[in-house]
């Protein structure tokens, strides 16, 4: 059982150049979420999406877009990468609000 | 605008020693979730409280929920080196989760 699946691992971006963040969960989850987590910071909702269908902003939505493609995939698009955007991105997924975040191992983004 | 507080930020203890860390919200939350993330990992869940001055143990580990719902703790007691890592807060308002700053648990063996 995988549960939630991120790809790339690790990438490496100069500023100005875009990419996307792939996030997949096989547990028939309705609610995805992305976060960033920076040294010192916690983790902060970047955007998450309640249910197929829908997207709503986080707290840190600025210079993001997301797609949730179908109810198993949600990505995360960096139109123009800047270095500020350097982080940890985070997904993860829930089945209702009375039961646990599943998270993904991560992507470790830089941006030069 | 919602914000989760959490204290301290770092805790290095000998082991054996107690440990504690504190969540505190500026508004009431519909529930609160505690996460466990060793270095290079991913959150992993360890417990969700939801109601008003809920108190759960897990072996060593103590979780309360304070009356207000407004902040909560985490207590370990005896801590051993297998406890080391970030411990999270995560409070939920509506369908957000606005997670603590973390607490980074050092054990001295």
């Amino acid at each position: 059982n995988a549960g939630v699946t991120q790809t790339p691992k690790f990438q490496v971006l100069k500023t100005g150049q875009s990419m996307t963040l792939q996030c997949a969960q096989d547990m028939n989850h309705n609610s995805m979420y992305w976060y960033r987590q920076d040294p010192g910071m916690g983790l902060r909702l970047i955007y998450y999406s309640a249910s197929e269908g829908t997207t709503d902003k986080g707290e840190v939505p600025n210079g993001y877009n997301v797609s949730r493609l179908n109810k198993r995939e949600f990505s995360l698009r960096l139109e123009s990468a800047a270095p500020s955007q350097t982080s940890v991105y985070f997904c993860a997924s829930l089945g209702a609000k009375d039961q646990p975040q599943h998270f993904g191992d991560g992507t470790r983004l830089s941006i030069l | 605008g919602q914000q989760v507080m959490q204290i301290p930020q770092y805790q290095h203890v000998q082991e054996g020693e107690d440990f504690t860390t504190y969540c505190n919200s500026s508004t009431t939350l519909s529930n609160i979730q505690w996460y466990k993330q060793r270095p290079g990992g991913h959150p992993v869940f360890l417990i969700q409280l939801v109601k008003s001055g809920e108190v759960k143990k897990q072996k060593r580990l103590t979780f309360q929920f304070g009356e207000a719902k407004k902040n909560s703790s985490l207590h370990i007691t005896a801590t051993q080196t297998t406890d080391v890592g970030t411990y999270f807060c995560a409070g939920l308002t509506g369908n957000q989760f606005y997670f603590g700053t973390g607490t980074s648990l050092t054990v001295i063996p």
